[in-house]
């Protein structure tokens, strides 16, 4: 059982290139989020999902594209890259929201991004 | 939007001292989560909390979900050095089933004093 697998860990792209995240998850999730980390400024949602077919934005989705075809995959691609969006990226996972207490996501272990 | 305040932002322990650190929002929640990051790793959980007053411990770890629902606070007792790291608060209003969104605090930062 790997839960939340990341792919690259580590990536740097010169202004205007573009690239995928990868993001899998074999613990069967519905729900799938993308995280941005930026020093002194927490975690921050760009986009989620909550089910195959189905994606929403969250709160700093500009830049970024995701697609939910399968329950285990989430890529995030960034189709032009800025150096504001140099940040480390991280992937989440939950069975989804309820108050079993579905709701606690679980990380992958992150992709740095470095846009020059 | 939603918005926690974490505090503090930083703090240096010395081994064997009692640390804590609190989050506080203007917005309820009935959910509070409390993670922590190794250097170069994803956040881990530590604590889940689902009802107003709960107060759940986690080996030296105590947390408490805050009876106004707007905040929570985090004690580590009898700190060691692997206990350094950032702790994030997350707090989620999934208002009464529907879809939401977990909203993390800044984050609190454990440093070993020099």
């Amino acid at each position: 059982n790997a839960g939340v697998t990341q792919t690259p860990k580590f990536q740097v792209l010169k202004t205007g290139q573009s690239m995928t995240l990868q993001c899998a998850q074999d613990m069967n999730h519905e729900y799938m989020s993308w995280y941005r980390q930026d020093p002194g400024m927490g975690l921050r949602l760009i986009h989620y999902s909550v089910g195959a077919g189905i994606t929403d934005q969250g709160e700093v989705p500009n830049g970024y594209n995701v697609s939910r075809s399968t329950t285990e995959d989430f890529p995030l691609r960034l189709l032009s890259a800025a150096p504001s969006q140099t940040s480390v990226y991280f992937c989440a996972s939950s069975y989804g929201w309820s108050s079993t207490g579905a709701n606690v996501l679980t990380f992958g272990a992150g992709s740095r991004l470095t846009v020059l | 939007g939603q918005q926690l305040n974490q505090s503090p932002q930083s703090m240096f322990i010395q081994k064997g001292e009692d640390v804590s650190m609190n989050c506080t929002s203007s917005s309820i929640f009935n959910t509070w989560l409390w993670y922590k990051q190794d250097p170069g790793e994803g956040p881990v959980l530590l604590i889940a909390l689902y009802k107003a007053g709960e107060l759940t411990s986690n080996g030296r770890l105590t947390a408490q979900f805050g009876i106004t629902r707007k905040d929570s606070f985090l004690n580590i007792s009898a700190s060691i050095p692997s206990d350094v790291g950032i702790y994030f608060c997350a707090g989620l209003n999934d208002y009464g089933g529907s879809q939401g969104n977990l909203i993390f605090g800044k984050g609190t930062k454990l440093s070993v004093k020099p």
